[in-house]
């Protein structure tokens, strides 16, 4: 099992360009989430899915799209990039949504924006 | 709203010595809690969690935790500290309200430990 794996691991983008932050997972994990880490303020949810085809918005979903086409895949797009979203993106999956699951995280994505 | 207070954001510690991480969650519901630790340029990684029964809970590399329900409380604990325990700590807490289950994160506490 690779786990939850994510791709790229460092990105440095300028204001205005558009990306997608890859996450999958291999473990048949019907949730996943994005969080972003940023210094003193733990991780905030950016978007969560609960299974292919439905997903909805966390506490911070601004500038953020995402889809879920399949349930290994879980893609995080930034439609156009700004100094606010500089941080470190994590992923993570688990089980199910309820329950006693833990959730799995993926390595991040240190992302720069100019 | 929902929120969870780490209480330190640094601690600096010599090895041997004991270590005491607060948290405290503000949620009058059913909870779960969990600490992550994170170290230096790795994922998150679960360390211990609580979700019934005894309130006191041991994780892996020798952490516990209890939960006090009366104070909103899950503290982290370590009677002797490692120069390999060098790293950032979570405090979680998962809230069922409606129909989605979110995992609430406290804001870290970086724990630096010295030879």
């Amino acid at each position: 099992n690779a786990g939850v794996t994510q791709t790229p691991k460092f990105q440095v983008l300028k204001t205005g360009q558009s990306m997608t932050l890859q996450c999958a997972q291999d473990m048949n994990h019907e949730y996943m989430s994005w969080y972003r880490q940023d210094p003193g303020m733990g991780l905030r949810l950016i978007h969560y899915s609960v299974g292919a085809g439905i997903t909805d918005q966390g506490e911070v979903p601004n500038g953020y799209n995402v889809s879920r086409s399949t349930t290994e895949d879980f893609p995080l797009r930034l439609l156009s990039a700004a100094p606010s979203q500089t941080s470190v993106y994590f992923c993570a999956s688990s089980l199910i949504p309820g329950g006693t699951y833990e959730q799995y995280f993926g390595p991040g994505t240190r992302l720069t924006v100019t | 709203a929902q929120s969870v207070s780490q209480h330190n954001h640094h601690v600096i510690l010599s090895e041997a010595a004991s270590l005491e991480l607060g948290c405290n969650y503000s949620y009058g519901g059913t909870v779960n809690l969990f600490w992550y630790v994170q170290y230096p340029g790795q994922h998150l990684q679960l360390l211990l969690k609580y979700f019934s029964g005894d309130p006191l809970v041991k994780g892996i590399k020798g952490f516990e935790a209890e939960f006090i329900k009366s104070k909103f409380s899950f503290n982290l604990r370590k009677p002797s500290v490692q120069w390999s325990d060098t790293a950032e700590y979570f405090c979680a807490v998962r809230t069922f309200s409606g129909g989605y289950n979110k995992l609430i994160f406290g804001a870290g506490t970086r724990l630096a430990v010295h030879p």
